[in-house]
């Protein structure tokens, strides 16, 4: 979707090394979500923020940490990747209510 | 914690014909949100319907129809005249109004269109 990319497409990295994904948007919307998509698991949301400096850990959170320093721009790290951290990453931004949510088209992470 | 429910991980329709999806949920809220997405080989995810729980209304965009239950807490997808490029997995989420704008996503049903 135009109004939201995430960067990189695709990573491989190493056990134990830090990766971060990012994610940024042009639609000024307020929330912002990191999910990550497995089989037999659909999406599961790893963190959210609704707004600048205001973030808030989801169901699989472990691993993982964010940072919303500017409302375009949401950061994903994994601090020490391990291999049950590889997955398939999305990013999501929302108006809210009925809007749903527009998603960025994904990060495939494979950690070795 | 709500949740969302998906039991069928795959299905297959022939092309030109009708597939009903399933989904049922849990909530003890009174309104909130429900919404069908589907992700194609490409990856992205793609709205294609939504619904506000307290609308009795089944929502209808185009092929698609949902049949909203609200009682029953199911909220199934109808995909009509299917074409090929229906196929795609497709997830069901759930969002309560009053909640912090998560959605909650089913684990996807795999549709595949047969010519």
């Amino acid at each position: 979707d135009a109004g939201i990319t995430q960067s990189p497409r695709h990573k491989v990295t190493e056990t134990g090394t830090p990766v971060t994904l990012r994610c940024h948007q042009t639609e000024n919307h307020r929330y912002m979500y990191w999910y990550r998509q497995d089989p037999g698991h659909g999406l599961r949301l790893i963190h959210y923020s609704y707004g600048v400096k205001d973030t808030d850990k989801g169901e699989v959170s472990d691993g993982y940490s964010v940072s919303r320093s500017k409302t375009e721009d949401f950061l994903l790290t994994l601090e020490s990747a391990t291999s049950s951290q590889t997955s398939v990453y999305f990013c999501a931004i929302s108006e809210g209510g009925l809007y749903g949510y527009t998603f960025g088209s994904g990060t495939r992470l494979t950690v070795v | 914690a709500q949740t969302v429910t998906q039991s069928q991980p795959e299905m297959s329709v022939q092309e030109a014909e009708t597939v009903t999806l399933s989904c049922t949920y849990d909530t003890s809220e009174s309104d909130y949100y429900l919404f069908w997405y589907k992700q194609p080989p490409s990856r992205q995810m793609i709205l294609v319907i939504r619904q506000e729980a307290y609308k009795q209304q089944n929502a209808t965009e185009n092929r698609f129809s949902v049949n909203f239950q609200k009682a029953a807490k199911s909220f199934s997808l109808k995909i009509s005249d299917s074409q090929l490029g229906d196929a795609a997995m497709y997830f069901c989420a759930y969002r309560r109004k009053s909640s912090g704008d998560k959605l909650t996503f089913g684990t996807g049903t795999r549709l595949a269109v047969r010519p």
